[in-house]
Formats: C-alpha cells, structure tokens, sequence
C-alpha cells in the first residue's frame, strides 16, 4: 500500500542549511510534492519534481530524489525564522486519479 | 478570488448535528480534492470529482460523508450525524486538470462537541 514517513522534528540555526528527508513506498508514483504548513494556516506548494527527475532547484531550495531508494529530500539553505513551519512530503498516484497521500509532516525549527 | 477559499473557517457543532462545509476552487480548476487534516497528522485524501462528478470517493470514512459539485465549480461537503471523532481540519484543494499541482485553502477548522 502506500505510505509516506518522514522525520517528526528538526532544530536549526539560523543561516544553516536545513535538509528534511523522506520516504514512499509507491513506485508508480510520478510526482512528488513539498508543502509548507505554517500555524493555522493552509498548505502552500513549495516545489515538486517530476519522477524521472534526480534534483530540481530553485531558489534556495533543492529537491533530491532517489528513486531506487524511493527517497525524497528537501534542502533549505540560508535558513530563516520565517522558514520554521511543518513540511509535507507527498506522492501523487496517477492510478488513483492524483490524490496526494501526505507523511506526518516535519516540524522545522529555527533558532536566532 | 486569486486561491482557493473556504467557508466557514470555523465550525462548532453538537454532536448528531448536520454540517456543510463549502470550498470555492480556483477559477477554472476542473479537478477539486477534499482532505481532511487531524491534529498532529498530515492531510489525508476523501474524494476527488472532475468536473461534476466524483471520479474518486473512496477516502470518506463512511455514508454519513457525502459531497456534490453540482455546478461543477462549487463543492459541499456535507456531513450527517456528526461524531466528536469528526473533529479535524478539512482541506480543500484543485487543481487545472487531473495531473495538475494541487493548491489548497486555508481550511475549515471543524469541531463537535
């Protein structure tokens, strides 16, 4: 079935880079996702990649994936106090009409 | 609007009461996603339509769920008989087509007591 972990809780210094890891089970998955959740607000699509994509970068983030692994990182370099939040990795399935299935999320701190 | 909305933002019932709760999808989005978020989780699918119909239903926990997209914009989830373990955030999220990214509203926070 499918399943997505990731880590529960990272700290960071500010101006450190941050890297959130996770990983899938579904291997027919062909888009993975990255949101960012901060307190009672809605999710925001931060990035995704494509699966047959090893990194995607833009601005200060960058995407790994490994897909042999089925591994999925999140780096954030130069991180800010604006960037504590919880993170979301998500796998879509295309046989099950693109629903997201969501990990547990990430909650990233960042200390001043 | 410029994103998805959703209405209310809260909602406090009583237990065995009915509820509805609307999402306003992007201009022009055809696929509309219902998620519902429990505390400390993350979101967890319910139901897909394209266009008007549900092409995918097979998240809601039980037939006290039920959701329309009459119009084909508009959608209403609706819940009868509300249960204290129905407590949760539901999402709400579209995109332009079936294998579009998915954006989401802020939610409705929903809570019985």
């Amino acid at each position: 079935g499918e399943d997505v972990e990731q880590s529960l809780f990272l700290s960071v210094r500010e101006g450190d880079s941050s890297v959130i890891n996770c990983t899938y089970t579904d291997s027919s998955s062909t888009y993975l996702y990255w949101y960012k959740q901060e307190p009672g607000a809605g999710l925001q699509l931060l990035t995704y990649i494509f699966s047959n994509m090893d990194m995607k970068q833009d601005q200060r983030l960058t995407v790994l994936l490994n897909k042999k692994d089925k591994h999925l990182s999140l780096r954030i370099a130069d991180t800010q106090t604006g960037d504590s939040a919880i993170y979301f990795c998500a796998e879509s399935i295309p046989s099950d009409g693109n629903k997201l299935v969501f990990g547990a999320g990430t909650i990233l701190r960042v200390k001043s | 609007g410029a994103g998805v909305s959703q209405t209310p933002s809260n909602k406090v019932t009583e237990k065995g009461k009915y509820v509805e709760l609307r999402c306003d999808p992007i201009s022009g989005h055809t696929a509309l996603y219902w998620y519902r978020q429990s505390l400390g989780q993350g979101p967890e699918f319910l139901i897909y339509f394209q266009g008007t119909g549900a092409a995918d239903d097979s998240g809601l926990p039980n037939d006290r769920f039920f959701a329309v997209r009459p119009e084909g914009s508009v959608s209403t989830l609706k819940i009868q008989r509300t249960e204290r373990g129905d407590s949760a955030v539901y999402l709400c999220a579209s995109s332009l087509g079936g294998n579009g990214e998915q954006y989401f509203g802020p939610g409705t926070r929903l809570t019985v007591t």
